[in-house]
């Protein structure tokens, strides 16, 4: 099975600040990772797809960049609507796995 | 919205089978572009991944969870449907249902269903 971890577990930063969230796979995946936003009470959404493919209708200042087993999402300029859960996803094989969380706080 | 998950059970008893569905709107159910996934989440924890199931009823479900978990299909009537057998309070979550496609992974999700295992 492919582990995913995920770093940090929670991040505590200022509005404007560039944010980069990480996650490592035990296993190359190629460019099998997405990422996932989730604000309290709600269900996830989809932010970056095959690593770092915008999800349409995400803000630009959102990023995803990484290949094999390496990969970060990066905010680029911290906006308060951005508080939230932030999760990883390998899809590259079963089982499918998700990152740990990375809580980002404000 | 995509994916409607019907309202749960909320609660269920240790040792019952809890059961949800999720309706899916448009033709997509049948597209074998698509795979159809549960995922839950225990309060206040993270997410994990359930299992899948494609259109033609091929199924993929995790290690953890294989011996008590069903998932189905009906794409006659648009839904996928979850089994979750002998459930104890660990098994109390949040339950999504999502669709899975390969370019763009868990791209669509269910509102979300909370069920407790409690007496």
């Amino acid at each position: 099975d492919i582990q995913v971890t995920q770093s940090p577990s929670s991040l505590s930063a200022s509005v404007g600040d560039r944010v980069t969230i990480s996650c490592r796979t035990s296993q190359a995946i190629s460019h099998a990772l997405s990422w996932y936003q989730q604000k309290p009470g709600q269900a996830p959404t989809l932010l970056i797809y095959v690593a770092s493919s915008l999800q349409s209708g995400v803000p630009s200042r959102f990023s995803g960049s990484g290949s094999g087993t390496d990969f970060a999402l990066t905010i680029s300029s911290l906006q308060p609507e951005d508080v939230a859960t932030y999760y990883c996803l390998q899809d590259y094989a079963t089982p499918l796995a998700f990152g740990g969380g990375t809580k980002v706080e404000i | 919205q995509l994916l409607v998950q019907e309202p749960g059970p909320g609660l269920v008893k240790p040792s019952e089978t809890l059961s949800l569905s999720c309706t899916v709107s448009g033709d997509s159910l049948s597209n074998n572009d698509f795979h159809w996934v549960w995922i839950r989440q225990p309060p206040g924890k993270g997410l994990e991944w359930i299992g899948s199931i494609s259109y033609d009823g091929s199924t993929h479900y995790n290690p953890s969870l294989r011996s008590r978990v069903s998932i189905s299909v009906d794409t006659s009537k648009k839904y996928f449907s979850l089994k979750l057998s002998s459930v104890t309070a660990a098994d109390s979550a949040i339950f999504y249902c999502a669709r899975h496609f390969s370019l763009t992974a868990f791209d669509f999700w269910g509102q979300g269903t909370l069920v407790t295992v409690s007496s």
